[in-house]
């Protein structure tokens, strides 16, 4: 039984370039979240997807936006990036909303 | 606003040290609880979590966890530590009412053998 899988593992881009990252969740989990971990933070929530809908939001600005497919994986898309941006982008999933989250591998996002 | 605030950011302690890391937070609703653990090279995995029931919850490897409600803490401990222990450790809550999953800052732990 594969866990949460994330793609791709590492990626560079420029400022001001788009990104998407991809997110598979843990088979029989229909609920995806997506955090952004800073070097020697914690990770903080952007997001969360359930049913293709966005059902939850933390702070982060309208150039991260989400989707979800019938299948429950996931994308994140960041737009007009930032090299605050550069971070650690974890994806997680779980059963319901309050439940237990899996968390995968992370996408390593550096901007320049 | 829900927020996770961990006491030490880093622990240093010797093989078959005792460890109390400390966690609180502040939300006054109805909250679960989760210490999640990162080794070296490794994801986020579960060490333990509270969702109701006994205050007094154990996970993998010898952890266990004290909720206290009165003091909005969840404290994470192990009587004796081994060098294979090293990793950060987060403390995460999650309150019903928001279903927002919120992380502490993260506690680094080294063992030295």
């Amino acid at each position: 039984d594969a866990g949460v899988t994330q793609s791709p593992t590492h990626l560079i881009k420029t400022r001001g370039q788009q990104v998407t990252l991809r997110c598979s969740p843990k088979s029989g989990h229909d609920t995806v979240s997506w955090y952004q971990q800073a070097l020697g933070q914690g990770p903080q929530f952007i997001f969360q997807y359930y049913e293709e809908e966005e059902r939850q939001r933390g702070n982060f600005p309208d150039r991260f936006s989400g989707h979800q497919f019938p299948n429950y994986s996931s994308e994140l898309n960041v737009n007009a990036l930032l090299l605050g941006d550069s971070a650690l982008y974890l994806c997680a999933s779980s059963e319901t909303e309050g439940n237990e989250q899996f968390f995968g591998p992370g996408t390593r996002l550096t901007v320049l | 606003a829900q927020s996770v605030s961990q006491h030490n950011h880093h622990v240093i302690l010797s093989e078959a040290a005792s460890l109390e890391l400390g966690c609180n937070y502040s939300y006054g609703g109805t909250v679960n609880l989760f210490w999640y653990v990162q080794y070296p090279g490794q994801h986020l995995q579960l060490l333990l979590k509270y969702f109701s029931g006994d205050p007094l919850v154990k996970g993998i490897k010898g952890f266990e966890a004290e909720f206290i409600k009165s003091k909005f803490s969840f404290n994470l401990r192990k009587p004796s530590v081994q060098w294979s222990d090293t990793a950060e450790y987060f403390c995460a809550v999650i309150s019903l009412e928001y279903g927002k999953l919120t992380f502490g800052q993260g506690t680094i732990l080294t063992v030295h053998p």
